[in-house]
């Protein structure tokens, strides 16, 4: 069985700050990790992923996350946050036994940025 | 090029009735997957085509769900005796192929309400 925990369904943060999204898994498998962004009304969008080696990934529009094995953590950060960067964000586990690539997704985290 | 395309963007209808929502994958993608997501949750697994067979439909919630994709492209998912509980946004997301590593990339969802 695999699960996704985001701690903090909402987090704010000023214009310029340090983004911190936490992402916890569990997985029976050894893990390939995604974060998606969701704009409002529009289809979820890959940010960023791991799957093996280096374990700092970076992603899209300055974002990055590092795989810790030993925490089973995945947490997303970006030094200075945007106000483009409102939106909700997702972390998701892949589970691929037998075909497919099952994404397991985390409930969410809704970042929100102020001046 | 064209992302994924799901139609129709909204869907309202009544308790018992049958509806069909619409998938069109970017072109050439063979692997493709239906996600449902409720409110203040992540998107849930539903069922996976590869090709044109269902590959994986253990996340169909009862057989009141169904799903097509009868050449291999636009898939479809039905829907029958519809209940309040179904009400949610329905995502398909389309990859290349199936593997892990491959990116899905997602429609922007078809909202359904059911009253």
């Amino acid at each position: 069985a695999q699960s996704v925990t985001q701690l903090g369904s909402h987090v704010s943060v000023s214009e310029g700050a340090l983004v911190l999204l936490r992402c916890n898994y569990s997985s029976s498998v050894p893990p390939y990790l995604f974060w998606y962004v969701q704009y409002p009304n529009q289809g979820l969008q890959l940010l960023l992923k791991y799957t093996t080696g280096a374990t700092l990934v970076k992603g899209i529009n300055g974002f990055e996350a590092e795989f810790k094995k030993s925490e089973t953590s995945f947490h997303l950060t970006k030094p200075s946050a945007h106000m483009s960067d409102a939106a909700e964000y997702f972390c998701a586990v892949s589970l691929n036994m037998g075909g497919g690539n099952k994404l397991t997704f985390g409930t969410g985290t809704q970042l929100k940025v102020e001046l | 090029g064209a992302g994924v395309s799901q139609t129709p963007s909204n869907k309202v209808t009544e308790k018992g009735k049958y509806v069909e929502l619409r998938c069109d994958p970017i072109s050439g993608h063979t692997a493709l997957y239906w996600y449902r997501q409720s409110l203040g949750q992540g998107p849930e697994f539903l069922i996976y085509f590869q090709g044109t067979g269902a590959a994986d439909d253990s996340g169909l919630p009862n057989d009141r769900f169904f799903a097509v994709r009868p050449e291999g492209s636009v898939s479809t998912l039905k829907i029958q005796r519809t209940e309040r509980g179904d009400s949610a946004v329905y995502l398909c997301a389309s990859s290349l192929e199936a593997s892990r590593t491959d990116t899905q990339y997602f429609g922007p969802g078809t909202r359904l309400t059911v009253l």
